[in-house]
């Protein structure tokens, strides 16, 4: 098991360009979380699944922004129409349902230029 | 809403000493995990220790210690004999553990740790 992996590690991108993540979990893990982290502050939430079924979502994500986790294995994050606000560190976590802990990817960070 | 709040956006320590994180948080839930993660630079944020909020004794993993007050909603992380590899970012984190509420992690703004040689 080589922990929580997030493809691609750096992505760069012009405005209004749409672009998509990718996070695979820990095999056993129903949880599954994205957060977003800027310079110096601590990770915000977005949307978390458990198995496939998205079970919030963050009031701050802009329809622009979408999440899928068609078979409660691997998610991915969408983002349409980048805009330079949307730099940032995106982190995926999971979570076993009996195990209350996250683990984390090394994420993936959004330059938007 | 719950929210978690940590004052003390940079600290140092002289390695072997001992340093004390702050953390308070928010929350009108009875049944709850608090938790600090470490991020050091550049890599994966990773667990260092979590609290039931059921049980009264402070959660312990060998250096690190939470003093736990949850009447006062502070949680506080001691960190003794102080190593250069405990530099990072860490942060303070709420999850409540209730079948109705949310499983989402809240987090702390972080405290930077540098640990001086």
């Amino acid at each position: 098991d080589t922990g929580v992996s997030q493809d691609p590690r750096h992505k760069i991108t012009k405005r209004g360009q749409n672009v998509t993540f990718r996070c695979d979990p820990i095999s056993e893990h129903n949880r599954l979380y994205w957060y977003r982290q800027t310079l110096g502050q601590g990770p915000e939430f977005l949307t978390y699944f458990q198995n496939e079924a998205q079970l919030e979502k963050s009031r701050l994500l802009s329809d622009r922004f979408s999440a899928e986790r068609p078979k409660g294995s691997f998610s991915t994050l969408e983002i349409q129409r980048t805009e330079q606000g949307d730099s940032a560190m995106y982190l995926c976590a999971s979570e076993e349902v009996l195990n209350t802990e996250a683990f984390f990817g090394q994420g993936t960070r959004l330059t938007v230029v | 809403a719950q929210t978690v709040t940590q004052s003390q956006p940079e600290m140092s320590v002289q390695e072997a000493e001992t340093v004390t994180l702050s953390c308070t948080y928010d929350t009108s839930e009875s049944d709850y995990y608090l938790f600090w993660y470490k991020q050091p630079p550049s890599r994966q944020m990773i667990l260092v220790i979590r609290q039931e909020a059921y049980k009264q004794q402070n959660a312990t993993e060998n250096r690190f210690s939470v003093n736990f007050q949850k009447a006062a909603k502070s949680f506080s992380l001691k960190i003794s004999d102080s190593q250069l590899g405990d530099a990072a970012m860490y942060f303070c984190a709420y999850r409540s553990a209730s079948t109705s509420g949310t499983y989402k992690y809240i987090f702390g703004t972080g405290t930077r740790l540098k640990v001086l040689a």
